[in-house]
C-alpha cells in the first residue's frame, strides 16, 4: 500500500521564478492538504483540496495556489518566489469522511530559493 | 487565534522516561494530536486525545486537560531511535480538518 508520495524531493530556484510541486495521496484518501515547514519550525497549513476544490486556506498570499485532479493527486504552485519561500513543503492526505482520522504525510519537497 | 507552546529541546538517556509538555491558547478545538518527525522525514502520527485523560499506545502515552489548556506526550523506555522532533497539534473548530502545529520539541536520547 503506497503512502503519500511527493516529487521532486529537492528543488533549487531563483527569486521571481515559479515552481510546481506534486503529490499523490495514500490509497483510499480523497483529501490533500499542503503545509510549509521552515527550518526549526512546525508545519504551517497552506490549503486543503477536496473534490477538486480548495476547501480551506491558511494565512498564505495568492502567490500560493493549487489544484486537485480527478485521481485525487494534487499540485502546489508558487509564483514570484521569494527567499523566504525556502522551506520543506509537505503534502498530507486524509479521508474527509474519516472525521478526526490522522494525517498521512509525504517526505516533502525541499525548496531552496536563491 | 491559536498558539501552542512546547519546550524547544529535551535530552534523556536510553531506558528513561521523558514528558513533553504542550500548552495552548485556542478558542476551541476537536482534539490534541502528537506527531513525530525524524530529520528530513515525514511527520508521523503518534497519538490523539479527543477527550480529557490519558491515551496509551505502547511505549507512548498522551494526556489532555482542556480545563488547564495543557497536554503532554509521555515516552517510556526510551530508545536511541526515539531521537526526533515531536509536535503537538490541534484541529480548531472553525478550521475544518486543518491542523495547527506547535514549533516542536527536539528530543535527544543518548546511551
Amino acid at each position: 500500500d503506497a503512502g503519500v508520495t511527493q516529487s521532486p524531493t529537492h528543488l533549487i530556484k531563483t527569486r521571481g521564478q515559479q515552481v510546481t510541486l506534486r503529490c499523490s495521496p495514500k490509497s483510499g484518501h480523497d483529501t490533500v492538504s499542503w503545509y510549509q515547514q521552515a527550518l526549526g519550525q512546525g508545519p504551517q497549513f497552506i490549503f486543503q483540496y477536496y473534490e477538486e476544490e480548495e476547501r480551506q486556506r491558511g494565512n498564505f498570499p495568492d502567490r500560493f495556489s493549487g489544484h486537485q485532479f480527478p485521481n485525487y493527486s494534487s499540485e502546489l504552485n508558487v509564483n514570484a518566489l521569494l527567499l523566504g519561500d525556502s522551506a520543506l513543503y509537505l503534502c498530507a492526505s486524509s479521508s474527509l469522511t474519516g472525521g478526526n482520522s490522522p494525517l498521512h504525510f509525504g517526505n516533502g519537497t525541499r525548496l531552496t530559493v536563491t | 487565534g491559536q498558539s501552542l507552546e512546547q519546550p524547544s529541546e529535551v535530552t534523556a538517556v536510553e531506558g528513561a522516561i521523558v514528558q513533553i509538555n504542550c500548552t495552548y491558547q485556542t478558542s476551541g478545538f476537536y482534539g490534541l494530536s502528537w506527531y513525530q518527525q525524524h530529520d528530513g522525514g515525514a511527520p508521523t502520527f503518534l497519538s490523539y486525545n479527543a477527550l480529557d485523560g490519558l491515551e496509551e499506545t505502547g511505549r507512548f502515552s498522551s494526556f489532555l486537560s482542556r480545563s488547564d489548556s495543557y497536554g503532554y506526550l509521555l515516552l517510556q523506555e526510551l530508545q536511541m531511535k526515539d531521537s526526533a522532533s515531536y509536535f503537538c497539534a490541534v484541529r480548531p473548530l472553525e478550521a475544518g480538518t486543518a491542523l495547527i502545529f506547535g514549533k516542536g520539541t527536539t528530543l535527544s536520547v543518548s546511551s
